[in-house]
This record gives structure tokens, C-alpha cells and sequence, in this order.
């Protein structure tokens, strides 16, 4: 089993459109979570920590569910500049700087 | 700031060749990482430095690949011999503490 697991879609959806995305995890003791956006053929880059108790920023919104290990970003009144590859990510437990990449989801935003 | 640089962009070589990858981080970050990212395999962690000394190098595929950081603004990715399985993007990436990295634009690597 992957440590990091993500549908990897395509999600294809109008704009304006709500999409979210779910991604699950396998080390409980996981104790740092990110959601990281990858354009095509661009690095990857940070589009939000997830926190325990849930965070927003505009139209994105990140939520953790320790319980059943996984994590979700809900994307509301999407743009065509949305469409990219979102890639979570996860720190384990110890005390080291490795993060998890799952495989990503591919989000296409059309007219 | 200019971010994290990679160098080359793009790099072609032939099987059995050696190839040397670039990477300048941020200035004042105390980590750096080397990726690989493949359609296959997704993005993969090869290899992280904390203050220029390597702290996991499990991700490493195998011997002919290795890594430095001489000083706190650059490190190298080795591949000798290069095989054409090694065929991918390499990202490198920084941060402070261990956390948000900020990734370099990356090297497409093509060995045929």
C-alpha cells in the first residue's frame, strides 16, 4: 500500500464548478499535511497547509480527519487557471524533514 | 530573491555517460532535497541535506548515483553511468526547517 494515495482523476468540470479532491494516508502518527499544485511540465508548489482544525483560503478549502486518515481540498466556483495536478502531501512522525508526495489529481477546468 | 536554480533545464545524453546535475537553494535555508518525478512513479525523494550534511539517502536508486553539498549555496546529483531507466525530471528544493520546500524549475533529463 501506497503511504500517500490519491485518485488520480482526471476531474474534468465546468467552471464554477465545487470539486473536491480526497487523499488517504497510512502512518497514523503522520503529524504534518500539505496540499502542493503541480502545472503542466512546472514544479511543484505550496498551495496549502492543512490544519486539524480545517483552513480556508478563498476558494480553497483544506480538511484534516485524523480518525480516518485522510485529508480533503474542496475547490469552490473553479477557474480555467485551476486546472493543474494537485499533489498531497504528508510529514510522517519523526523528527526529519521527509515529506510524502502522493501521485497527484489532475484537475481540467473547462469553459 | 531568485528562488531555487536549477541547472541544466534540459540535459540529453547517451547511455554509459556521466551526468551532473546543479542546484543553487535559496539563500538562508538550512535544507535542500533532490526529487525524481516519473509518470510511473510520481515525484520520489532521493536524497535531503540539513546544513550541507546528508541526513537520508534512502531514496537513492543505487551506486551510480550520489550527491554533494560543499557548502550551504550549492549541490550537485551525480548519475555514472547513465542508463536510459534514469530518463526523468529531477527537482531540486529548499526550505527552512523542515516543512514548506520552495522547488527549482527543475532538469528534464532524456538518456537514450
Amino acid at each position: 500500500r501506497k503511504e500517500v494515495e490519491q485518485d488520480p482523476g482526471p476531474f474534468n468540470v465546468p467552471e464554477g464548478a465545487t470539486v473536491a479532491f480526497n487523499c488517504t494516508y497510512s502512518n497514523s502518527a503522520s503529524q504534518s499535511f500539505f496540499w502542493y499544485r503541480q502545472d503542466c511540465r512546472k514544479e511543484p508548489k505550496l498551495l496549502m497547509s492543512v490544519y486539524s482544525s480545517g483552513n480556508e483560503d478563498g476558494r480553497f478549502t483544506a480538511q484534516l480527519n485524523r480518525a480516518s486518515q485522510y485529508i480533503s481540498l474542496l475547490i469552490r466556483d473553479s477557474k480555467l487557471s485551476d486546472s493543474a495536478t494537485y499533489l498531497c502531501v504528508v510529514k510522517g512522525s519523526s523528527n526529519t524533514g521527509k515529506l510524502i508526495f502522493g501521485q497527484g489529481t489532475t484537475l481540467q477546468v473547462k469553459p | 530573491d531568485a528562488g531555487v536554480i536549477q541547472s541544466p533545464r534540459h540535459e540529453v545524453t547517451e547511455m554509459g555517460q556521466e551526468v551532473t546535475l546543479r542546484c543553487k537553494p535559496i539563500s538562508g535555508h538550512d535544507y535542500l532535497f533532490w526529487y525524481r518525478q516519473t509518470m510511473m512513479r510520481g515525484l520520489e525523494l532521493l536524497i535531503y541535506f540539513n546544513n550541507n550534511v546528508p541526513i537520508d539517502d534512502s531514496g537513492m536508486p543505487e551506486d551510480r548515483f550520489s550527491a554533494k553539498m560543499p557548502n550551504a549555496s550549492f549541490s550537485t546529483l551525480k548519475i555514472q553511468p547513465s542508463e536510459p531507466r534514469d530518463s526523468a525530471v529531477y527537482f531540486c528544493a529548499s526550505g527552512v526547517g523542515q516543512n514548506i520546500q520552495y522547488f527549482g524549475a527543475g532538469t528534464r533529463l532524456s538518456v537514450l
